[in-house]
């Protein structure tokens, strides 16, 4: 099946560095991503919406200067967590919609998650 | 002003037996559910969904019922393992408007005791 791959897994980085995560849609194309994030015992919560070759739509109260997202390919969306601060710790998934396919069975796909943890 | 509601944090149910998570939706608009299941630090896995234009679908030991008018989904599991004991999310979405993201509930986690 459809395989979307997400990296880092992990990352730990210290208060004022930025981190770059890469979602990868591994054997189909995307021209949508979405970005979501997790806080511990909430929901999975949308950032942003990435569109290869144009600008990611942000969800309100998600600052677009801090969470910088490039999808420069159908096959690549990085989020780039800039000045990272501890309150940035969390869980990020990205998830992908197959171009070719269509809601019949669900195809929004999703990656493995990265954990950021800053000190 | 949550879109998707999850009343139910969690849920212990003995193997063998049903579980029955619930799912409540605010916005009429939605047509197309669906159930993930997430293990920690893992991204969510699709389970099952179904369109607005019916009121049950069933995958193996897995049906999800959509009742529109209540507004109300809900996932049954039958019989209830133990490998099923994760997080459960409820997502919806508008099939026909191009290229939406899901709206999640909070989640419930199952626990499936053998």
């Amino acid at each position: 099946g459809a395989v979307v791959s997400q990296h880092p897994s992990r990352v730990i980085c210290k208060s004022g560095t930025s981190v770059k995560i890469e979602c990868r849609s591994l054997d189909f194309q995307a021209t949508t991503m979405f970005w979501y994030r997790q806080f511990p015992k909430q929901s999975l919560m949308l950032m942003a919406t990435s569109n290869e070759g144009s600008k990611a739509t942000y969800e309100q109260g998600v600052e677009k200067d801090k969470f910088l997202i490039n999808h420069a390919s159908l096959t690549l969306s990085t989020l780039t967590v800039t000045s990272a601060h501890p309150e940035d710790s969390s869980f990020y998934i990205c998830s992908a919609r197959d171009d070719d396919g269509g809601w019949g069975t669900g195809e929004l796909f999703f990656g493995e998650g990265s954990r950021l943890t800053v000190l | 002003d949550q879109q998707v509601k999850q009343n139910s944090p969690s849920l212990s149910v003995q193997e063998g037996r049903i579980s029955i998570l619930n799912c409540d939706y605010t916005n009429s608009m939605f047509d197309y559910f669906l159930w993930y299941k997430k293990y920690p630090a893992e991204g969510p896995t699709f389970l099952i969904s179904i369109s607005s234009i019916k009121d049950k679908n069933e995958d193996g030991r897995f049906t999800v019922f959509l009742n529109k008018s209540a507004k109300h989904l809900s996932l049954h599991i039958v019989p209830s393992q133990p490998g099923d004991s994760a997080v459960y999310f409820c997502a919806a979405t508008f099939r026909n408007s191009g290229n939406t993201p899901l709206v999640f509930g909070k989640g419930t986690r199952l626990s499936v005791i053998a």
